[in-house]
């Protein structure tokens, strides 16, 4: 089966600063992926997901992430972070309905 | 629209006891799936199903059995807790098989004492 790894544990940021979230992937067929944001306290939400075409993805609240099939990578990227996106940030595969979550990175912003 | 709703939100057990968790979805999606989310381990798959009447194991099934018996409800039974399902557990439903974005239910969240 798939699998996720998010290598980033823990990023701290000042607010405005440039954000890059790490995450890779181990399949070797055709994957669907997705970005999701778990705000303290309450439920997954979905950031932005990849199926095809453009390797450029933008999502919500201004977050981006890129696709690079060479590297397995689909890093989430943010030009200036905000107080409010303080987070746990969760990358995802989806292989034939099996969705497999990497471990997380908690972001925290300071204001 | 209610979305994915679980119940209970909290819940305490004893070492042995059952107890089923609840979800249901409005949304008519056919694709619904239980996750289990433990500190530094992100979302664990423990069931799925893809439509009423199918379900299929994910990555961590063993002590779990669910079932589809419609479309809008995939409940959640635990045989026997243990303390090592001490967990938060969210539910979620999609309505494209693989490709849509999963709607995620507010969670349970579970104590096996």
């Amino acid at each position: 089966a798939q699998s996720v790894s998010q290598h980033n544990h823990h990023v701290i940021l000042s607010e405005a600063a440039s954000l890059e979230l790490g995450c890779n992937y181990s399949y070797g067929g055709t994957v669907n992926l997705f970005w999701y944001v778990q705000y303290p306290g309450q439920h997954l939400q979905l950031l932005l997901k990849y199926f095809s075409g453009d390797p450029l993805v933008k999502g919500i609240k201004g977050f981006e992430a890129e696709f690079i099939k060479s590297k397995f990578s689909f890093n989430l990227r943010k030009p200036s972070v905000q107080w409010s996106d303080t987070a746990e940030y969760f990358c995802a595969v989806n292989v034939n309905n099996d969705m497999r979550f990497g471990a997380g990175t908690r972001l925290t912003v300071k204001p | 629209n209610a979305g994915v709703t679980q119940t209970p939100k909290f819940q305490v057990l004893k070492t042995g006891q059952s107890m089923t968790l609840q979800c249901a979805q409005d949304m008519n999606h056919e694709y619904m799936s239980w996750y289990r989310q433990d500190p530094g381990m992100g979302l664990r798959l423990i069931h799925y199903s893809v439509g009423a009447g199918i379900t299929d194991q994910g990555e961590v099934p063993n002590g779990y059995n669910v079932s589809r018996s419609t479309t809008e409800d995939f409940p959640l039974r635990l045989l026997s807790a243990a303390p090592s399902q001490t967990s938060v557990y969210f539910c979620a439903s999609s309505l494209y098989q693989g490709r849509g974005g999963y709607t995620f239910g507010s969670g349970t969240r579970l104590t096996v004492v």
